[in-house]
This record gives structure tokens, C-alpha cells and sequence, in this order.
């Protein structure tokens, strides 16, 4: 049973860009929610997707944006990369309405340069 | 607003024995849920432990137990019979239901455990 796949794992992005993470959920679960844990901090909610759309979103700016596929994948975009967008991006997968069960992934560490 | 503390940055441990990691939290809903995740340098969250604020017993799995403390706000992780493996990040965490059927997760900043041969 595979659990949550992100890719990539590794990557470095110049100042300006614009980058496009990617989340495969664990089967069965229907949510994917991402997280940006930033060095020696603890993860900080970004938003959560749900039937394809946006239901929950944390305080980020509106650069950054995500999207939900019809098999639950999901992905986040960040545009105008910042030098303070580097961090471990994780996500997470759950079914709708599950108050425990949370699957993460490895992450995906974005560096900016 | 929902927060969750943890005062320990760093800890170190002897092989085989016990270490309490603390965890104190703040909330005004009445349902909530804390959580224990162990993050090693692969940066993977891997759960070890859920209470949920309604539960009457201390919630156990395994070599890990949380002292849930529910008038004090606080709920520390307990590891038994320490090994060299349970050196990692670990991080207290609570639910926070804003609406519409979904959950998102407070996390702490985390207490680096080190355990020691």
C-alpha cells in the first residue's frame, strides 16, 4: 500500500521563478493538504484541497496556488519565488471529515537562490 | 487562536532509559485532538500518538504514552526503553477544525531528541 508520494525531492529554483510541487495522496484518501516547514521550525498550514477545491487556506499570499485532479493528486505553485520560500514542502493526505489519520509525505525541499 | 508550545529545543537521553518531551497547548473549542509526530532527517512525519479531548484514558502505543493533562493544557510524550533509532525531531501537534468537514493541523517548533549509547 503505497503511502503519500511527493516529487521531487531536491530542488533549486532562482529568485523570480515560478516552481510546481507534486503530491500523490495514499490510496484511499480523498484530501491532500500542504505544509511549509521553513529550517527548525515546525510545519505551517498552507491550504487543503478537497473534490478539487480549495476548502481551508493558511496565511500565505496569493502566490502561492495549488490544484486537486480528479484522482485526488494535487498540486502547489508558487510564482516570484522569495529567497524566505525555502523550505521542506510537505503534504499530507486524509479521507474528508477524519479527525486523525493524517498521511505525510518525505517532502520536497525547495531551495532559493 | 489555537497554539501549541513546546520549551524544550533539544534533548538528550540515555540508551534504555525513559524521557518525557513537553507539550502544553491553548484552545477555547471543547473537541480537539493532540498529536505526537517523529521527524527524522529524511524529513518524513511518521505519527506515534493521538488523544483526543474527550477520551477518558491516556492514549499508549507501544513504547510511546501521553500524559494528557487536560485542566493543565499539557500533553507530554513519554518514551519508554529509549533506543538509538528515537533520536529525531518531535513534534506536538492539535487539530483545528475551521468548517466544512476539514482539519488542519497547529504544530509546535519541535524538540530535537538525541539518545545516547
Amino acid at each position: 500500500d503505497a503511502g503519500v508520494t511527493q516529487s521531487p525531492t531536491h530542488l533549486i529554483k532562482t529568485r523570480g521563478q515560478q516552481v510546481t510541487l507534486r503530491c500523490s495522496p495514499k490510496s484511499g484518501h480523498d484530501t491532500v493538504s500542504w505544509y511549509q516547514q521553513a529550517l527548525g521550525q515546525g510545519p505551517q498550514f498552507i491550504f487543503q484541497y478537497y473534490e478539487e477545491e480549495e476548502r481551508q487556506r493558511g496565511n500565505f499570499p496569493d502566490r502561492f496556488s495549488g490544484h486537486q485532479f480528479p484522482n485526488y493528486s494535487s498540486e502547489l505553485n508558487v510564482n516570484a519565488l522569495l529567497l524566505g520560500d525555502s523550505a521542506l514542502y510537505l503534504c499530507a493526505s486524509s479521507l474528508i471529515g477524519a479527525q486523525k489519520g493524517y498521511t505525510f509525505g518525505s517532502g520536497t525541499r525547495l531551495t532559493v537562490v | 487562536a489555537q497554539k501549541i508550545t513546546q520549551t524544550q529545543p533539544g534533548m538528550f537521553v540515555q540508551e534504555k532509559e525513559a524521557v518525557t518531551l513537553d507539550c502544553t497547548y491553548d484552545t477555547s473549542d471543547p473537541s480537539y485532538g493532540l498529536f505526537w509526530y517523529k521527524q527524522p532527517s529524511s524529513g518524513e512525519m511518521i505519527f506515534l500518538i493521538y488523544q483526543g479531548s474527550y477520551d477518558q484514558q491516556n492514549a499508549t502505543e507501544g513504547r510511546y504514552s501521553l500524559n494528557f493533562q487536560k485542566a493543565r493544557k499539557s500533553a507530554n510524550l513519554v518514551i519508554s526503553a529509549s533506543q538509538l533509532g528515537d533520536s529525531a525531531m518531535y513534534f506536538c501537534a492539535m487539530r483545528e477544525s475551521p468548517g466544512r468537514g476539514t482539519y488542519k493541523y497547529i504544530f509546535g517548533t519541535g524538540t530535537r531528541l538525541k539518545v545516547l549509547a
